[in-house]
């Protein structure tokens, strides 16, 4: 089936450094690709997505490209902030039909000052 | 309304109880899925409408959980004989037709007691 592999957390930074987080993916068909974020005591919110080979998706400084070869969509951010500080998901949805979105475990992100 | 809705917030019972956990979805969209979130992990599928039919139902963990969409737009999450292992924050989403992007609520959290 497919699933979403994710390094677990957390991870720790300073504030400035950059930031890795990887992701891949295993899908039977060809899915679109998602970070969702989840702040302390709030809910999922999409941070960016791609849906096909080779797009980048960015917000907010962050920045992940789909990569079919690598099946991957690993999520970068080149100076990270104290805002920041969440558990960061990657999901993917096949497109077409009727689909779910399949999520990994999520990586906590911790950035102190 | 602007975005998902999910009623209550909070609900804690007692074991053995009976509990119903409510989802307004953003108006217009045809796809709604619930997923359950335990402490630390990421959202696990439970079940996905398309429509007022339940389109997949394979994350449903035993049949003390049971989902209705009858109008089309909110759904209700129900669990019967409700046990400790329940407690989690229940999650609902919606997606409108043709996209790939799913909008979560804030969640209940269920704590069975």
């Amino acid at each position: 089936g497919d699933s979403v592999t994710q390094m677990e957390g957390p991870v720790t930074l300073s504030e400035e450094a950059f930031l890795t987080i990887n992701c891949t993916y295993t899908a039977t068909g060809y899915p679109s690709l998602f970070w969702y974020v989840q702040y302390p005591g709030e809910g999922l919110q999409l941070l960016l997505k791609a849906t096909k080979a080779d797009d980048k998706g960015s917000n907010k400084g962050f920045e992940a490209t789909y990569r079919k070869e690598t099946t991957s969509f690993h999520l970068e951010k080149g100076s990270v902030q104290v805002s920041d500080s969440a558990v960061y998901f990657c999901a993917l949805i096949l497109t077409g039909g009727y689909q779910k979105v399949t999520f990994g475990i999520g990586t906590k992100l911790q950035v102190i000052p | 309304g602007a975005g998902v809705s999910q009623t209550p917030s909070n609900k804690v019972t007692e074991k053995g109880k009976y509990v119903e956990l409510r989802c307004d979805p953003i108006s217009g969209h045809t796809a709604l899925y619930w997923y359950r979130q335990s402490l630390g992990q990421g959202p696990e599928f439970l079940i996905y409408f398309q429509g007022t039919g339940a389109a997949d139902d394979s994350g449903l963990p035993n049949d003390r959980f049971f989902a209705v969409r009858p109008e089309g737009s909110v759904s209700t999450l129900k669990i019967q004989r409700t046990e400790r292992g329940d407690s989690a924050v229940y999650l609902c989403a919606s997606r409108g037709q043709g996209s790939t992007e799913a909008f979560f609520g804030q969640g209940t959290r269920l704590t069975v007691v």
